[in-house]
């Protein structure tokens, strides 16, 4: 089945650590997203690629590295520098920018 | 002012009743629009694409009023299984998707 996979879907790390959350997708999409969602909160965009090898800083970059040197697969590392990193991290891409975006099932981070 | 907003509600109402939601966003060059339902600690799932001249899809509807800048959401004869929050996405013209808050739904018996 096509999708996109997000693992682990639950982390904890202690503060100070660094955490990568994985995202692979078998859509041949060419956008992929990373999103962060607080409660009660929508979602803020953390970064996005267009393409492979390319990537844009979203609204709350700070703190967070992607990577993206396949098209399936969409890292976001979690450094020390996030001061709040405890939240729900959920991944999506899209055929191009801009159009619908398919979600993973998300990944709950708690910083201990 | 954000760029995109929402009432976050809760919406309560009862079964079979007829409720509506609106979305303001800020910029006029925006091209595209969604809604998304997102049922609690689980992903958004897209509901709709919300298009120009308005359209429908059983007891949803979406309309797009681009002169005041804002998208409805219409959700007619509400059942339980529609209590969820409901995201309204904004296609702002650098292809950036940008959330509103979420509105949520609580439908009662």
């Amino acid at each position: 089945d096509g999708g996109i996979t997000q693992s682990p879907k639950y982390l904890f790390r202690k503060e100070g650590q660094n955490v990568t959350l994985s995202c692979e997708q078998n859509l041949n999409h060419d956008a992929m997203y990373w999103y962060r969602q607080d409660p009660g909160q929508g979602l803020r965009l953390i970064y996005y690629s267009q393409i492979v090898n390319d990537f844009q800083k979203g609204d709350i970059a700070e703190g967070y590295s992607v990577s993206r040197e396949k098209k399936e697969s969409f890292p976001l590392t979690v450094t020390s520098a996030q001061k709040n990193p405890t939240a729900f991290y959920l991944c999506a891409s899209s055929v191009e920018q801009g159009a619908e975006l398919f979600f993973g099932e998300g990944s709950r981070l708690t910083v201990l | 002012r954000k760029e995109v907003e929402q009432d976050p509600g809760p919406f309560n109402v009862p079964e079979g009743a007829t409720v509506a939601f609106n979305c303001t966003y800020s910029n006029s060059a925006s091209q595209s629009f969604f809604w998304y339902r997102q049922d609690c600690r689980k992903e958004p799932k897209l509901l709709m694409s919300v298009y120009s001249s308005g359209n429908e899809d059983g007891r949803f509807t979406a309309q797009l009023n681009r002169a005041s800048q804002y998208i409805s959401l219409l959700i007619r004869d509400s059942k339980l299984s529609d209590s969820a929050t409901y995201l309204c996405v904004v296609n702002i013209w650098t292809g950036k998707l940008i959330f509103g808050q979420g509105t949520t739904l609580q439908v009662k018996p």
